[in-house]
């Protein structure tokens, strides 16, 4: 069965470093999505992408993140300046369209630790 | 005001006895989707099952069915002759029409007893 995977499942950086957190979506999906989910807190949109372009973006999506899809498989989000708050799981997600009746795939997350 | 409000931090359930986990929705548009995630210990994030706006009957997915009462706005999650392995933390999520996002509750952390 086709899955969402990421890479890598852990990083540790320091604050103020840039880090680059990878995904490959499942290959006939169209939409794409990162989320973050700091320890014991709610799970958190950041962006949707679509058409090699953001489709939506959450509040805390800001200049200090951005998305970008490569080629034609990975997905990339990219956290400048990397600071504590950022430490969180950042979960990949991806589905075959936009509309609300196709369920998002996640993958199994990049656990980010912001030293 | 919180649109996805899951009322139970934690339960305790004995094996083999049927499961409800509560979710209420707070939404303004006429399209909207729920979703049930599983996440288990060891952190990641599987789709349960996903009950439509339109949908006249209510999901089910083997041992799992949705509880949808349109009216009141719940979209309540029923595992039936719960397992060992259903021990996780359970998120219900809503996507609204005009939007991409999933939207999400705070979750439920289900422990099955032996």
């Amino acid at each position: 069965e086709p899955e969402v995977t990421q890479t890598p499942s852990h990083q540790v950086t320091q604050m103020g470093q840039e880090v680059i957190l990878r995904c490959v979506p499942i290959s006939n999906h169209l939409y794409f999505y990162w989320y973050r989910q700091i320890l014991g807190q709610k799970v958190e949109f950041l962006v949707s992408f679509y058409n090699n372009e953001i489709s939506e973006k959450s509040e805390i999506f800001d200049d200090q993140f951005s998305v970008e899809r490569p080629d034609g498989s990975n997905f990339t989000l990219k956290i400048r300046s990397t600071k504590l708050e950022d430490s969180a799981m950042y979960f990949c997600a991806s589905s075959r369209a936009g509309v609300v009746v196709y369920e998002q795939y996640f993958g199994p997350g990049t656990r980010l630790t912001v030293t | 005001a919180q649109k996805i409000t899951q009322t139970q931090p934690g339960m305790f359930v004995q094996e083999k006895e049927a499961v409800t986990l509560d979710c209420t929705y707070d939404t303004s548009d006429q399209s909207y989707g729920l979703f049930w995630y599983k996440q288990p210990s060891s952190g990641e994030m599987i789709f349960l099952i996903y009950q439509g706006s339109y949908d006249e009957q209510n999901a089910t997915e083997g041992r799992y069915s949705l509880n949808f009462q349109k009216a009141r706005k719940s979209a309540n999650l029923v595992i039936s002759a719960s397992q060992l392995g259903d021990s996780a933390m359970y998120f219900c999520a809503m996507r609204e029409g005009s939007n991409y996002q999933l939207i999400w509750g705070a979750g439920t952390k289900l422990i099955i007893k032996p």
